[in-house]
């Protein structure tokens, strides 16, 4: 069954540096989106991603956050100066489109860690 | 704006016995409603959804839910625990977006199931 997936499953960074979050979607899927879980906390919206622009952005999406699609296959958070606060586990999602693989799920990846010291 | 509320951070039920887990839920329109399962170290899997139709719906693993729109409510059961049951277990709303407009998903704060040997 074709699934979402992450890499890497755990990055440690120092506060200040640079960080990118990789996901493959699942391939015939259209919409894109990063949600996070900052520990013991419950699972928030960042980002949403469709032909190639953001759809909607939560307001922790700020900018020191970017997504980017840069090949057919993956699809990135960046962030650009990471902070303590930014430590989460952080989930890519996809979504096929609404006709004719009608559908209304989000598939979820496994996640990475990100641990910011 | 729509919002989701778990009744209860921890639930422990003896194993052979029915699980109930509550949820209850705020949205303007109607709503998509979602419950996700997360076992430990993993990321979410989609137990079952409710989007149109029937109100009582069946997911994974022997799981069904009921939308109760009266009630605002959308709770899980299960009538027999199984140890493998024990995980994080999150209700979730999304709005009935045209397109990919706000579609993103909210997410309870999830309730820890516990099963009791």
């Amino acid at each position: 069954e074709p699934e979402v997936t992450q890499t890497p499953s755990h990055q440690v960074t120092q506060m200040g540096q640079e960080v990118i979050l990789r996901c493959v979607p699942i391939s015939n899927h259209l919409y894109f989106y990063w949600y996070r879980q900052i520990l013991g906390q419950k699972v928030e919206f960042l980002v949403s991603f469709y032909n190639n622009e953001i759809s909607e952005k939560s307001e922790i999406f700020d900018d020191q956050f970017s997504v980017e699609r840069p090949d057919g296959s993956n699809f990135t958070l960046k962030i650009r100066s990471t902070k303590l606060e930014d430590s989460a586990m952080y989930f890519c999602a996809s979504r096929a489109p609404e006709l004719p693989l009608s559908t209304d799920t989000q598939y979820f990846g496994p996640g990475t860690r990100l641990t910011v010291l | 704006a729509q919002s989701v509320t778990q009744l209860g951070s921890h639930v422990s039920v003896s194993e052979g016995a029915l699980v109930l887990l509550r949820c209850n839920y705020s949205s303007s329109v109607p709503p998509y409603l979602f419950w996700y399962v997360q076992y430990p170290n993993q990321g979410l899997q989609l137990l079952l959804k409710y989007t149109t139709g029937a109100t009582l719906v069946k997911g994974i693993n022997g799981f069904e839910a009921e939308f109760k729109k009266s009630e605002t409510s959308f709770h899980l059961t299960k009538p027999s625990a199984h140890m493998s049951d024990a995980a994080e277990y999150f209700c979730a709303v999304s709005d009935r977006g045209s397109m990919n407009r706000d579609d993103k998903i909210i997410f309870g704060k999830g309730t820890r199931l516990h099963i009791l040997p």
